[in-house]
């Protein structure tokens, strides 16, 4: 167990719905990174978060969009959907924000869009 | 830009035999490096990290790995292979931008 917590942990829903994927990151970890996981275009860093504030982007589509609230949980909210968006979305929290730090990675959300 | 390569998408090895996971790189600075284990229905793990420090990581498991910058590489390594290594494996890189890149992975099978 990482100590990384996201919920839910399967969800399926149909093309042109909005879902919101959450991530609470592990106890005084300030940092949490998003990550998609498909057959097609493999593991795929989003978004990184850092103490409520974005620090880094990654391949994340405009119709996706994260943020990190004050008590530091993370939500990842996909809208429009589409059949290709169907994936492993993991959420990875570390300490700092420093490319050095250890990612801890939690056990997934399994989208499926329909 | 940083990206990663894993060459050989399959890698299946006998109980006890080396195991030898290969990875190339590619970075316009100093690269930080890493591999990551992921067992199924699960998230990623994390082996061991490069950070420029001493070039020859050893990491969890009995894995190891050696960077060697005139070859771009960072293979993983482990000398006698068990069945509880059967997994997928990640190289990925990370470099100034802070975003990290992963290979494609490697599914290692352990025979009997």
């Amino acid at each position: 167990d990482s100590g990384v917590t996201q919920t839910p942990k399967h969800l399926i829903t149909a093309t042109g719905q909005r879902v919101t994927l959450r991530c609470s990151p592990r106890s005084g970890d300030l940092s949490v990174y998003w990550y998609q996981q498909s057959l097609d275009q493999g593991l795929q860093f989003l978004i990184q978060y850092y103490n409520g504030e974005e620090r880094a982007k990654g391949n994340i589509l405009e119709r996706f969009s994260a943020q990190q609230f004050p008590d530091l949980h993370s939500e990842l909210n996909l809208s429009s959907l589409e059949l290709g968006d169907s994936a492993l979305y993991f959420c990875a929290s570390s300490v700092g924000a420093s490319r050095g730090n250890e990612q801890f990675f939690g056990p997934g959300t399994r989208l499926t869009v329909l | 830009a940083q990206s990663v390569t894993q060459l050989g998408s399959h890698v299946s090895v006998s109980e006890g035999a080396l195991v030898l996971l290969r990875c190339n790189y590619s970075s316009s600075v100093p690269p930080y490096l890493f591999w990551y284990v992921q067992y199924p229905n699960q998230g990623l793990q994390l082996l061991l990290k490069y950070t420029s420090a001493a070039t020859l990581v050893k990491g969890i498991n009995g894995f190891e790995a050696e960077f060697k910058k005139s070859e771009t590489s960072f293979h993983l390594t482990k000398p006698s292979a068990h069945m509880s290594d059967a997994a997928e494996y990640f190289c990925a890189v990370r470099d100034n931008n802070n975003d990290m890149r992963f290979g494609a992975g490697t599914r290692l099978t352990v025979k009997p």
